[in-house]
């Protein structure tokens, strides 16, 4: 079946360094690529996403960037700060199916 | 708080008892999620639904059951049937897209079982 592989699943960058996690999707009609940032006992939230159609995103410092061909996608926060630390989620959504394939998780540890 | 609500935000019951978890959203969404996270996982999706009156199973559907007999409600049971029902529950809703939009996420439900 579908899967997203999402990797490290752990980081830990100085304050003011950049970090990069990145996934890797098995479904070739994926299109719809979101990531999510979910602190400590709260809820998922969307940060930045992207669709099959662009080959990269920018927001202020997140960047999102995609390899249709490799199909693999990155997220890249630059500048990192203390309040980044969290889990993030990549998925990978696939038109007509309803169904959003979540990575594992990378927990951010930023260290001031 | 993201037009999505789940209560309780915390539910603690005996094991061998049924318990509800409630969804309500008011963002006029057609398609509605449950998800099951456990500590250092990742979003299991136990069940989804397009639409009113249909719902479709995920992964772990196995000791759940939902129902969706109104678009902005998509209550989740968790049946004495599911082996390990502590956890964190999450809805979610979505735009009816086939799954190209973003989805939002309720506050969640922390379940234990004991």
């Amino acid at each position: 079946g579908e899967n997203v592989e999402q990797h490290p699943s752990t980081l830990s960058v100085q304050e003011g360094d950049s970090a990069v996690i990145k996934c890797t999707y098995s479904d070739s009609a994926s299109n719809y690529f979101p990531w999510y940032k979910q602190e400590l006992g709260k809820r998922p939230q969307l940060i930045i996403d992207i669709r099959s159609n662009v080959g990269e995103k920018k927001d202020q410092r997140i960047a999102v960037t995609l390899n249709k061909t490799a199909k693999h996608f990155s997220l890249h926060i630059t500048e990192t700060q203390p309040e980044d630390s969290a889990v993030y989620f990549c998925a990978a959504s696939t038109p007509g199916t309803y169904k959003y394939i979540f990575g594992t998780g990378t927990r951010l540890k930023v260290l001031a | 708080d993201g037009g999505i609500t789940q209560s309780p935000k915390y539910l603690f019951r005996k094991e061998g008892q049924n318990v509800t978890l409630s969804c309500e959203q008011n963002l006029n969404h057609d398609a509605m999620y449950w998800y099951r996270q456990d500590p250092g996982q990742g979003l299991r999706l136990i069940y989804y639904s397009q639409i009113v009156n249909d719902f479709q199973k995920g992964d772990i559907a196995e000791g759940y059951s939902v129902s969706r007999e109104k678009k902005e409600s998509f209550p989740l049971t968790v049946t004495s049937a599911q082996k390990n029902p502590t956890a964190f529950y999450l809805c979610a809703s979505s735009p009816s897209a086939g799954g190209a939009y973003e989805q939002y996420f309720g506050p969640g439900t922390r379940l234990t079982v004991t």
